[in-house]
C-alpha cells in the first residue's frame, strides 16, 4: 500500500508569483483534503476534493484554487503569493467524505515566500 | 480559526513518566481525532474517538472523550524518548465533508 506523497518537498517563491503544489493520494482513497500550516499553529483546512469536485472549503480567498484528476491525485494552486502564504501545506486522503474514516497526511511542502 | 485549545502548550518530562494532554473544543462533533507531528513534517493519525464512545486504548495511547464538557485528553504512558513531537486534537464537525478543525497543538519533550 503506498502512502500519501507530496511534491516539492521544499519551494521558495517571491510575493506575487504562483506556485503548483502536488499530492498523490493513498492507493484505494478518493477524498483529498488541503491544509496550510503556519509556523507555530495547527493545520487549517483549504478545501477537499471528492470524484474531481471541491464539495468543502474552508475561509481562504479565491486565488488558492485546486484540482482532482481522475486517478485521485490533486494539485493546490496559489496565485499572487503574498508573505503570510509562507507555511507548510499539507494534504490528507481519505475513502469517502463521511469523516467517518482517518485522514492520511503527506509528508508537506515547505512554501517559503520572499 | 482553531476550533479550541490544547492544554498544556509545551510540557516536559523524563523517560518511563506518562504524558497527558487536554484538549477543549467549541461545537458539536462527529468524532474527535489526535495526531502526532515531528519536526514540522507531516501528521502521523494515532487514534479516533466517536462522539459515542467515552474511552479508547491503542497501545500505549489512551484517549477520553467527555462531550458534556466538549472536552478530550489523551494520555501516553511509559512515554519515550522517541515520543517527542507536537501533538494535536483535531475535530471533525457535523458538515457533510471531512473538514478537520485542529488546535494549535501540545509540544511534548521526553527526556532520555
Amino acid at each position: 500500500e503506498t502512502g500519501v506523497t507530496q511534491s516539492p518537498t521544499h519551494l521558495i517563491k517571491t510575493r506575487g508569483q504562483q506556485v503548483t503544489l502536488r499530492c498523490s493520494s493513498q492507493s484505494g482513497h478518493n477524498t483529498v483534503s488541503w491544509y496550510q500550516q503556519a509556523l507555530g499553529q495547527g493545520p487549517q483546512f483549504i478545501f477537499q476534493y471528492y470524484r474531481e469536485e471541491e464539495n468543502g472549503r474552508g475561509n481562504f480567498p479565491p486565488r488558492f484554487s485546486g484540482l482532482q484528476f481522475p486517478n485521485y491525485s490533486s494539485e493546490l494552486n496559489v496565485n499572487a503569493l503574498e508573505l503570510d502564504d509562507s507555511a507548510l501545506y499539507l494534504c490528507a486522503s481519505s475513502s469517502g467524505t463521511s469523516g467517518r474514516d482517518e485522514q492520511f497526511f503527506g509528508p508537506g511542502t515547505r512554501l517559503t515566500v520572499l | 480559526s482553531q476550533q479550541g485549545e490544547e492544554d498544556p502548550q509545551a510540557l516536559s518530562i523524563q523517560e518511563g513518566e506518562n504524558a497527558t494532554m487536554n484538549c477543549s473544543y467549541k461545537t458539536s462533533i462527529n468524532n474527535l481525532q489526535w495526531y502526532r507531528q515531528n519536526s514540522g513534517r507531516g501528521l502521523v493519525h494515532l487514534i479516533l474517538i466517536r462522539s459515542n464512545e467515552r474511552e479508547k486504548h491503542s497501545g500505549r495511547l489512551r484517549v477520553t472523550l467527555d462531550t458534556s464538557k466538549k472536552s478530550s485528553s489523551l494520555l501516553i504512558t511509559a512515554s519515550r524518548a522517541a515520543d517527542t513531537a507536537s501533538y494535536f486534537c483535531a475535530t471533525r464537525g457535523g458538515t457533510s465533508y471531512g473538514k478537520l478543525t485542529f488546535g494549535q497543538g501540545t509540544i511534548l519533550t521526553v527526556h532520555p
